[in-house]
C-alpha cells in the first residue's frame, strides 16, 4: 500500500507564473488536509478537503490560493501569479475518514522555490 | 484545540530511552495527544496518539498522566536515526484530523 504521493518533489517556478502541486491520498483515504512549512518555522494547516468539498479552509490565503480534490484524480493545490513568499515546503496529508481515533499520514512534500 | 508546552531542545544518549515531554494542561475531554516527527526536512510521520491510557507499538510509548494535563512519549532504544523534531499535538476528536503544529522538541541523539 502505498504511502501518500505528492508530485513534483521540488518545484521552480518564476515570480508571476501558475504553481500546481499534486497529492494523492493513500488508498482507501478520502480526506486530504494540506499543510505549509515556511523556511525555519513550523507547519500550518492551509486546507481540508473531502472528495469534491471543500471542509475546512482556514488556513489559506484569501488570494492566488485555491485547492480542488475532484471525484477522479488527485488533489491539487494551485497558487496563481507566485510571489517569493511562497518559497515553501507544502505537505499533504491522508485520512480514512474523520473520526476519534484515527491519525493523518504525510507525503514527502513539494519544495516550492520562486526565483 | 488545547495549547501545548514542549522543551525546544533535547539531547539524548544513542541505546539510552528518550523522555519527551509535553504540557497540555487546558486539554478538554474529548480531545486526544497525538505525537509526530518530523526529521530533516521530511513530511512528518505519525508516532502514536492516545486519549487517557497508556499506549504502545513498535516504535514508542506514550503515557499520559490521570488528570491528563501532561503526558510523555517515550523511545526506548534511541538511535541516531531518532534525531528529529518531535510535537505534540492535542486534537479534538469532533474537528477533523486538521492538527496544529507548536515548535515541538528538537531532540538530537549523539553517539
Amino acid at each position: 500500500n502505498a504511502g501518500v504521493m505528492q508530485n513534483p518533489r521540488h518545484l521552480v517556478r518564476r515570480r508571476g507564473q501558475e504553481a500546481r502541486l499534486r497529492c494523492s491520498p493513500m488508498k482507501g483515504h478520502s480526506h486530504v488536509y494540506w499543510y505549509r512549512q515556511l523556511p525555519e518555522e513550523g507547519l500550518k494547516f492551509m486546507v481540508y478537503l473531502q472528495k469534491e468539498n471543500i471542509i475546512d479552509e482556514s488556513g489559506m490565503p484569501k488570494e492566488r490560493f485555491s485547492a480542488e480534490f475532484p471525484k477522479e484524480g488527485p488533489s491539487i493545490l494551485r497558487i496563481q501569479q507566485v510571489v517569493r513568499g511562497d518559497s515553501a515546503a507544502y505537505f499533504c496529508a491522508s485520512s480514512p475518514f474523520t473520526g476519534k481515533n484515527t491519525e493523518a499520514f504525510f507525503g514527502q512534500g513539494t519544495r516550492l522555490t520562486v526565483v | 484545540d488545547a495549547k501545548t508546552t514542549q522543551p525546544t531542545s533535547m539531547d539524548c544518549a544513542e541505546g539510552r530511552a528518550a523522555n519527551l515531554p509535553c504540557n497540555h494542561s487546558t486539554i478538554s475531554g474529548n480531545e486526544y495527544v497525538y505525537w509526530y516527527r518530523q526529521i530533516h526536512s521530511q513530511g512528518p510521520q505519525y508516532i502514536i496518539h492516545g486519549l487517557k491510557n497508556n499506549e504502545t507499538n513498535e516504535m514508542a510509548s506514550l503515557i499520559i498522566t490521570e488528570d491528563r494535563k501532561s503526558s510523555t512519549l517515550i523511545l526506548p532504544h534511541a538511535t541516531l536515526r531518532d534525531t528529529a523534531v518531535y510535537y505534540c499535538i492535542v486534537r479534538d476528536a469532533n474537528a477533523g484530523n486538521m492538527l496544529t503544529f507548536g515548535g515541538g522538541t528538537r531532540l538530537m541523539v549523539k553517539p
